[in-house]
């Protein structure tokens, strides 16, 4: 099953605007994980927010954690034509190696 | 090379044949993750490896699959008598001892005639 919900399913901006993806979970977590898909392609790592962290920035990526709604948000600035993708969160319970719960996903495209 | 290798990439099938679908996770890894992706969905986690032993295969969905890591490092995803609902994308991933992030293969496109 489906830990938790991506908004919106799908996502088309111009190049150079901003671009949010939001998410939310069912239950307590440990981390929450943001990855990347291209078509036909596995998944890429993007960035790991701990459930005692707020934010947390990467590049041009940012993504909030707003733990009591249980929900996160991630936000790629000036976006390029080649982060056309789906974006996908992913959460995990525990510490150490456990198995991630992953959203349906954000299905992003940015116009040239 | 330096990533999780999948292989084959494509394969296609009878329904009612047996699969195996290969994983060669990263090298030093000790955790090894099997998921299932249908289209338009996210990731479906089905059983995952600490060392040679399925630590959780709470996510296999009947007796039909199967996996095994005889050596604590290839791993084997089988599939009896394959059904036309077993079509999906495998992935498979990797992490080190203690934690996150996992990294993914280019997965197994499955599809059974």
């Amino acid at each position: 099953s489906q830990q938790g919900e991506e908004d919106p399913q799908a996502l088309s901006i111009q190049e150079g605007e901003n671009a949010t993806m939001n998410c939310s979970y069912k239950t307590s977590i440990n981390n929450l994980q943001w990855y990347r898909q291209n078509s036909g392609r596995g998944l890429v790592h993007l960035i790991l927010i701990r459930s005692n962290e707020r934010e947390k920035h990467s590049g041009r990526l940012r993504v909030t954690l707003d733990t009591s709604k249980k929900s996160s948000s991630l936000l790629i600035t000036a976006s390029r034509a080649a982060d056309t993708a789906s974006y996908f969160c992913a959460t995990d319970k525990n510490s150490g190696n456990t198995p991630l719960v992953f959203g349906k996903g954000t299905r992003l495209s940015v116009i040239a | 090379g330096a990533g999780v290798s999948q292989t084959p990439s494509n394969k296609v099938t009878e329904k009612g044949k047996y699969v195996e679908l290969r994983c060669d996770p990263i090298s030093g890894h000790t955790a090894l993750y099997w998921y299932r992706q249908s289209l338009g969905q996210g990731p479906e986690f089905l059983i995952y490896f600490q060392g040679t032993g399925a630590a959780d295969d709470s996510g296999l969905p009947n007796d039909r699959f199967f996996a095994v890591r005889p050596e604590g490092s290839v791993s084997t995803l089988k599939i009896q008598r394959t059904e036309r609902g077993d079509s999906a994308v495998y992935l498979c991933a990797s992490s080190r001892q203690g934690g996150q992030p996992q990294h993914f293969g280019d997965g197994t496109r499955l599809s059974i005639l």
